[in-house]
């Protein structure tokens, strides 16, 4: 079955405790995206991927990092968690940019 | 600027009823136009999407249509059950960039018996 898995699916940590959401597909897409979702904003774009080792940044990286080591996978990291990361994480994948994409079920993180 | 609104926020339908959602984007260059649905607390599945070409795609209850002219799309649930309760995502695609989708607000509808 084509899935995105996302773990944990929930999450509760102190300010900078650093933590990694992890991220897989089984599609073998090359596009793969992380997504933070707050109420009344929607999916902003945290960063991206376009293939193994290549990223970039969204419409909002600040605070965050990925790396790319491997086709499926693209985790997500907080090196010093904030109380404003307190968000739905989505993680999404696609294979092309114009194509439909897949998304996890999500990650609900409170930073406290 | 690239914009997707969507409305109206929020809905609330008594079951069996029909309801149109709408969204109006500015992207530029348009490629697709996605609907998605997701359930509070979960990831958004596609229902549709349609090509500049595409003006009318139905999804068994859910109907989708396009007005690449007006920049508009609507899409319709014809009778409603209540497992339709969900928010409704409107993602338009642009042709160039990988940073390329533009996601809407979404409209929260809620069906009650």
């Amino acid at each position: 079955e084509a899935q995105v898995t996302q773990n944990p699916r929930y999450l509760i940590t102190v300010t900078g405790k650093k933590l990694t959401v992890t991220c897989s597909q089984n599609m073998n897409h090359e596009y793969m995206s992380w997504y933070r979702q707050d109420p009344g904003l929607g999916l902003r774009q945290i960063y991206y991927s376009m293939n193994v080792e290549v990223t970039d940044k969204g419409d909002v990286p600040e605070g965050y990092k990925v790396s790319r080591k491997e086709k499926r996978n693209f985790p997500l990291i907080l090196e010093s968690p904030s109380p404003n990361q307190t968000s739905l994480y989505f993680c999404a994948s696609y294979y092309r940019a114009d194509t439909e994409a897949f998304f996890g079920q999500g990650t609900r993180l409170t930073v406290v | 600027k690239n914009q997707v609104e969507q409305s109206p926020q929020s809905l609330i339908i008594l079951e069996g009823k029909n309801c149109t959602l709408q969204c109006n984007y500015t992207v530029s260059p348009f490629s697709n136009l996605r609907w998605y649905k997701q359930d509070t607390g979960r990831g958004p599945v596609s229902l549709t999407i349609m090509t500049f070409s595409e003006n009318t795609k139905s999804n068994g209850r859910y109907t989708a249509t396009l007005d690449a002219d007006t920049k508009q799309s609507s899409l319709h649930i014809t009778a409603s059950q209540l497992s339709d309760s969900a928010s409704y995502i409107c993602v338009v695609s642009a042709k160039r960039g990988a940073n390329n989708l533009f996601f809407g607000t979404g409209t929260r509808l809620t069906v009650i018996p």
